[in-house]
C-alpha cells in the first residue's frame, strides 16, 4: 500500500526566515514518482517539483530546494529566505509508476508573517 | 497558462438539486481523467478514475450514483453531483493524463456550496 506522510499541519514563519516542510512516504513499489505541489488560497494545485525513485540528486530552484533520501523514504522541501507569498498549502504526493492514482499528504499550511 | 480547465469555479446551489462539473484538456487529448474531492483544510481524496469511452472507476466508499462521471471525448469529462446536499459541499478538482506526454495536469478546481 501507499502512504504519504505530512506530520507538519501547520508552520508559521517570520519573512526571510528558512522553512523545511517533511514528507515520508511508504511503498513497496521500486519505481515511482514524487511530488510536491503547492496550494495557494484560491484553491489550484501549483506543480512546483516530480523526482523519479531513481534520481536521488537534490535539486534547488531559486529558493526551493528538495532533499530526497530513499534510505529514509522522506522528500523534504525547503524553502529560503521565505517570502509572504509563499504562504500556501503544501502537498507531498506519490504516484507508482505505470499508476495515474495521486497519493498525498496532509499537507503542511505554511505561514509566512511579515 | 492552464492546461486542463475547470467549469465553473464556484457554485451555489440548493439541496436537492444537481450540479455538473466539466474538466478539459486544453491542448492535448487525455484519455484517462480522474476526480478529487478535498474537504476544508484537507487533502484531496481520489473520488473516481474517468476513461474516455467506458465507465468510470470509482473508488471504495464513493458512491456511483451520487457522483456520475461522464467521459464522452479525448477532451472532457464531467462530473455531476446528483441530489446535492450540503454535506456535498467541497472543493472537486479534475486531473488529467496527457495521452502523449504522460504527464498529468491539475485544473483550477470547483468549489461547490449546497445550500
Amino acid at each position: 500500500a501507499q502512504k504519504v506522510t505530512q506530520a507538519q499541519t501547520e508552520i508559521s514563519v517570520v519573512e526571510k526566515e528558512d522553512v523545511t516542510l517533511d514528507c515520508v512516504y511508504e511503498t513497496r513499489d521500486t519505481t515511482y514518482y514524487l511530488f510536491w505541489y503547492k496550494q495557494p488560497p484560491s484553491g489550484e494545485l501549483v506543480f512546483l517539483i516530480r523526482r523519479n525513485s531513481f534520481d536521488e540528486q537534490n535539486e534547488i530552484s531559486g529558493r526551493y530546494s528538495w532533499n530526497f533520501q530513499k534510505s529514509t523514504s522522506s522528500f523534504n522541501f525547503t524553502i529560503t529566505a521565505s517570502q509572504v507569498v509563499d504562504s500556501a498549502v503544501y502537498f507531498c504526493a506519490l504516484r507508482v509508476y505505470n499508476f495515474n492514482k495521486f497519493y498525498f499528504g496532509s499537507g503542511t499550511k505554511l505561514n509566512v508573517k511579515p | 497558462g492552464a492546461v486542463v480547465s475547470q467549469h465553473p469555479s464556484r457554485v451555489i446551489c440548493k439541496s436537492g438539486t444537481s450540479v455538473k462539473i466539466e474538466c478539459r484538456s486544453l491542448d492535448f487529448q487525455a484519455t484517462t481523467m480522474f476526480w478529487y474531492r478535498q474537504f476544508p483544510k484537507q487533502s484531496l481524496m481520489l473520488m473516481a478514475t474517468s476513461n474516455e469511452g467506458s465507465k468510470a472507476t470509482y473508488e471504495q466508499g464513493v458512491e456511483k450514483d451520487k457522483f456520475l462521471i461522464n467521459h464522452a471525448s479525448l477532451t472532457l469529462s464531467t462530473l455531476t453531483v446528483t441530489s446535492a446536499h450540503p454535506e456535498d459541499s467541497s472543493f472537486y478538482i479534475c486531473s488529467a493524463r496527457d495521452r502523449g506526454r504522460g504527464e498529468l495536469f491539475f485544473g483550477e478546481g470547483s468549489r461547490l456550496t449546497v445550500l
